[in-house]
């Protein structure tokens, strides 16, 4: 298994409080990926990244911030929780060359009340 | 921007029968990768099959094969001899160049004993 962890894996937090997801990895990928999943919509990109402190938005990216202050670590903040992002969270890593798998982590579920 | 339709939210196929799912994409990639993934109820997202699209063969892993057709822009996924482990939720995505990777809004595939 591709050595990749989402912490936490449950949060509940309260509107107007600011929460921090954050993935880790140990493989050296260069691309880092966040989505979110909700019913009917599938995977939604938020923010990826493809090196130290280069990062884009995706197609989600409103109220989310994304920092990737080292190779291993993708953090995405939400600034001010709002019920709409309530979802379940996930990262993804992959690489350049042959082998362009993403391997995906286990998940975080955010219920912000 | 890349898009990938999935059009069948939900499927179902008796167990040791054939199934197929659709899928469309649309990017402006010269050179490109499309993916199917499972993620069964535990959340976990496996890896199913890849098609590099500048391979005009179509891949096969087993009991899963795609029928790619690029012109068309279409990427199905055939699972033979279905099993009930197969029942999942089978996700289309696609990844160019700027690695950007898409996915669709994902099919719900139950087979029946």
């Amino acid at each position: 298994d591709a050595g990749i962890t989402q912490s936490p894996r449950h949060k509940v937090t309260e509107t107007g409080t600011p929460v921090t997801l954050r993935c880790h990895q140990t493989e050296n990928h260069r691309y880092m990926y966040w989505y979110r999943q909700d019913p009917g919509h599938g995977l939604r990109l938020i923010h990826y990244s493809y090196g130290v402190k280069d990062t884009d938005k995706g197609e989600v990216s409103d109220g989310y911030s994304v920092s990737r202050s080292k190779t291993e670590d993708f953090l995405l903040t939400l600034e001010s929780a709002t019920s709409s992002q309530t979802s379940v969270y996930f990262c993804a890593i992959s690489d350049l060359g042959a082998n362009t798998e993403a391997f995906f982590g286990q998940g975080t579920r955010l219920t912000v009340v | 921007a890349q898009t990938v339709t999935q059009s069948q939210p939900e499927m179902s196929v008796q167990e040791a029968e054939t199934v197929t799912l659709s899928c469309t994409y649309d990017t402006s990639e010269s050179n490109y990768y499309l993916f199917w993934y499972k993620q069964p109820p535990s959340r976990q997202m496996i890896l199913v099959i890849r098609q590099e699209a500048y391979k005009q063969q179509n891949a096969t892993e087993n009991r899963f094969s795609v029928n790619f057709q690029k012109a068309a822009k279409s990427f199905s996924l055939k699972i033979s001899d279905s099993q009930l482990g197969d029942t999942a939720m089978y996700f289309c995505g696609e990844s160019g160049s700027a690695r950007q990777l898409t996915f669709g809004s994902g099919t719900q595939l139950t087979v029946l004993p």
